[in-house]
């Protein structure tokens, strides 16, 4: 059974960071191109980035390019979101999302609410 | 304002037939056949519906169908049941690796 999930959402300031985690299971994860996708509250999914399967090509929303860092560590698994400069605009519920291929998610983690306020 | 364009609402009465269109452009519905359906229902995780324009994951009822039409994608949902009702979103592969999502249509069954 695929499994995917985020830890590390929760309330920052503005122009403070946030580093979110996902732990993956199920499938050949090392071998998966994954999605980050978020969804401000009340809003539609917007894509934010993705990682090839060994890390060394990385795409991003031109809103979080400068600020967010995707990465991965296929030794254990999991994939992360280091977010800073956060804005609050950034706020949104952030999910983990495995690729089916041409960024097609045919897998999403349960979600981490990210909160940017003062 | 969203990538693609998809009606915010749509309704019908159980049993019938609804359709909802996802508009793009050609660097991305009319020129990948990438594109894809998700279904959600309030305060819950997507779902994948549709993949590769027509094609259902394992586990998806057959009355979910898809096709395009130039830079048009549509969902097809036949036999309509009240299970049905939830948020859908098309998304499509965009020239230069990007992926575009539409604004979402609340689908309500009567």
């Amino acid at each position: 059974e695929v499994q995917l999930v985020e830890s590390g959402g929760g309330l920052v300031q503005p122009g403070g960071s946030l580093r979110l985690s996902c732990a993956a299971s199920g499938f050949a994860f090392g071998s998966t191109w994954m999605i980050w996708v978020r969804q401000a509250p009340g809003k539609g999914l917007e894509w934010v980035a993705d990682m090839n399967t060994d890390g060394s090509e990385k795409f991003y929303v031109d809103s979080v390019k400068g600020r967010f860092t995707m990465s991965r560590d296929n030794a254990k698994n999991s994939v992360y979101l280091q977010m800073n400069s956060l804005r609050a605009e950034d706020t949104a519920v952030y999910y983990c999302a495995k690729d089916l291929g041409w960024l097609q998610i045919d897998y999403w983690g349960q979600g981490a609410l990210v909160i940017v306020s003062s | 304002q969203s990538a693609l364009t998809q009606p915010a609402s749509v309704s019908a009465s159980p049993g019938q037939s609804i359709a909802i269109s996802c508009t793009g452009t050609s660097s991305d519905v009319g020129g990948h056949d990438r594109v894809s359906w998700y279904q959600q229902y309030p305060g819950k995780v997507p779902k994948l519906v549709i993949y590769d324009v027509t094609n259902r994951p394992s586990g998806v009822s057959d009355r979910f169908s898809g096709s395009k039409s130039g830079n048009t994608a549509s969902l097809t949902i036949s036999g309509l049941q009240a299970e049905d009702e939830a948020d859908y979103y098309c998304g499509s592969y965009r020239t230069g690796h990007t992926l575009v999502f539409g604004g979402g249509t609340k689908l309500t069954v009567l």
